[in-house]
């Protein structure tokens, strides 16, 4: 069956080191895989999509790499913030339309 | 959020009532989704729509129903709600259906229903 995988449900990381969040997925062959941060109480936020034949992506303190044949992603803050605590989702996508959600990692930043 | 708006914000309802969420949005955007979100599970697709009376079911789509009849409201139905609809719902919308740009989804701040 189908399955993405956020193998860690919380993660805390002291301010200013590297947090490292890992989405792995079973039975998709995603063309695209998108990551979202979520705060509580509120929808979705996007942050980084990455092509399939795309091997790193970033964007300010965010890196996100995506390995086809490991069929995994990982998605790197740096110098990181208490105001990046929140819960970040992995989406793959298989095509329009086709974007599927992991329950999320909780991220906790500590002062 | 902006660009999206979805109401009521919160709703409690009895089994058996018809429920009908709205979303509105004012970005000019063909998709829209409806998703809910559900703790265990990551959030699941229910319908969504590819333009004004274009509509397809996602993974969750039995006890739903949806309507777009114009391009900027998209409403979602529970036709007879259940207990196992409590949920949070969320709306998004999308210029492209994601991927062909760089841009993802935009998604509502939701709405919690509590079906007692």
């Amino acid at each position: 069956s189908q399955k993405i995988e956020q193998n860690s449900e919380a993660l805390n990381i002291q301010e200013g080191k590297t947090a490292t969040l890992t989405c792995n997925y079973t039975n998709y062959s995603p063309a695209y895989l998108q990551w979202y941060r979520q705060d509580p109480g509120r929808g979705p936020v996007f942050l980084l999509l990455i092509r399939e034949n795309e091997k790193e992506k970033r964007k300010e303190r965010l890196k996100v790499t995506f390995d086809t044949t490991l069929k995994q992603s990982l998605f790197h803050i740096t110098a990181s913030q208490p105001a990046d605590s929140a819960t970040y989702l992995c989406a793959p996508q298989t095509g329009a339309n086709n974007l599927f959600f992991g329950t999320g990692t909780r991220l906790t930043v500590i002062p | 959020d902006a660009g999206i708006t979805q109401s009521p914000r919160h709703k409690v309802t009895e089994t058996g009532t018809p429920v009908t969420l709205r979303c509105h949005q004012t970005e000019n955007h063909r998709y829209m989704y409806w998703y809910r979100q559900d703790p265990g599970h990551g959030l699941r697709l229910i319908h969504y729509s590819y333009g004004v009376k274009d509509t397809d079911k996602g993974e969750v789509s039995d006890g739903y129903s949806v309507s777009r009849s114009k391009t900027e409201d998209f409403l979602l139905t529970l036709e007879s709600a259940t207990s196992s609809q409590t949920s949070v719902y969320f709306c998004a919308i999308s210029e492209s259906g994601g991927g062909l740009a760089n841009y993802g989804y935009t998604f509502g701040s939701g709405t919690r229903l509590t079906v007692v």
